[in-house]
């Protein structure tokens, strides 16, 4: 089945600094990418969508200068968390979605980022 | 923006009992997409099941199924024989079956626990 590699699972960043997940759709293709931010014991929220060769489309509220996407082929995205703040500590999924019309997403297995 | 409503945001079944979680949706789309996702203490999202709206007959996966009546707008997720390692979150999702619907929108979720 489609595998969605997300790297890192976890890591622990000071306050000021900025941190890179890496997104990778292992045996497929996936112009496009989500990412998400979860919150114990709630929903995903789609962050912003990762679209191949182009710019990201953020969703309302998120900072496209805070949470930089980059979509650099068919099977990477990168989101950088910039100038990190304890309040950006959460959970980041990503998932991809094949080509076919009726593809589910595949996740990633989350990044768990902790800012102190 | 469409939107997926999980109306019970617990739920608990006995082992090798069957349990229903209920999912609701909004659209004025008549092709889409409807999807139950698994997210077990490890955070993993895991597809359970999908359904395609065109599709009459509901789908099934060994002990899941799903009863999907479209005119109802719902979409509920049956687990036969439930054993432990099915307690989990659960989302349901939706996705709209144009070209350009990209998105996935996702209800709440509910949070299901098997007793032993």
């Amino acid at each position: 089945g489609a595998v969605v590699s997300q790297h890192p699972s976890r890591v622990i960043c000071k306050s000021g600094t900025s941190v890179k997940i890496e997104c990778r759709s292992l045996d497929f293709q996936a112009t496009t990418m989500f990412w998400y931010r979860q919150f114990p014991k709630q929903s995903l929220m789609l962050m912003a969508t990762s679209n191949e060769g182009s710019k990201a489309t953020y969703e309302q509220g998120v900072e496209k200068d805070k949470f930089l996407i980059n979509h650099a082929s068919l099977t990477l995205s990168t989101l950088t968390v910039t100038s990190a703040h304890p309040e950006d500590s959460s959970f980041y999924i990503c998932s991809a979605r094949g080509l076919q019309n009726n593809s589910p997403l595949h996740f990633g297995n989350g990044t768990r980022l902790t800012v102190t | 923006a469409q939107t997926v409503t999980q109306s019970q945001p617990e739920m608990s079944v006995q082992e090798a009992e069957t349990v229903t979680l209920s999912c609701t949706y909004d659209t004025s789309e008549s092709d889409y997409y409807l999807f139950w996702y698994k997210q077990p203490p490890s955070r993993q999202m895991i597809l359970v099941i999908r359904q395609e709206a065109y599709k009459q007959q509901n789908a099934t996966e060994n002990r899941f199924s799903v009863n999907f009546q479209k005119a109802a707008k719902s979409f509920s997720l049956k687990i036969s024989d439930s054993q432990l390692g099915d307690a989990a979150m659960y989302f349901c999702a939706y996705r709209s079956g144009s070209n350009t619907g990209n998105q996935f929108y996702f209800g709440t979720g509910t949070s299901l626990t098997v007793i032993p």
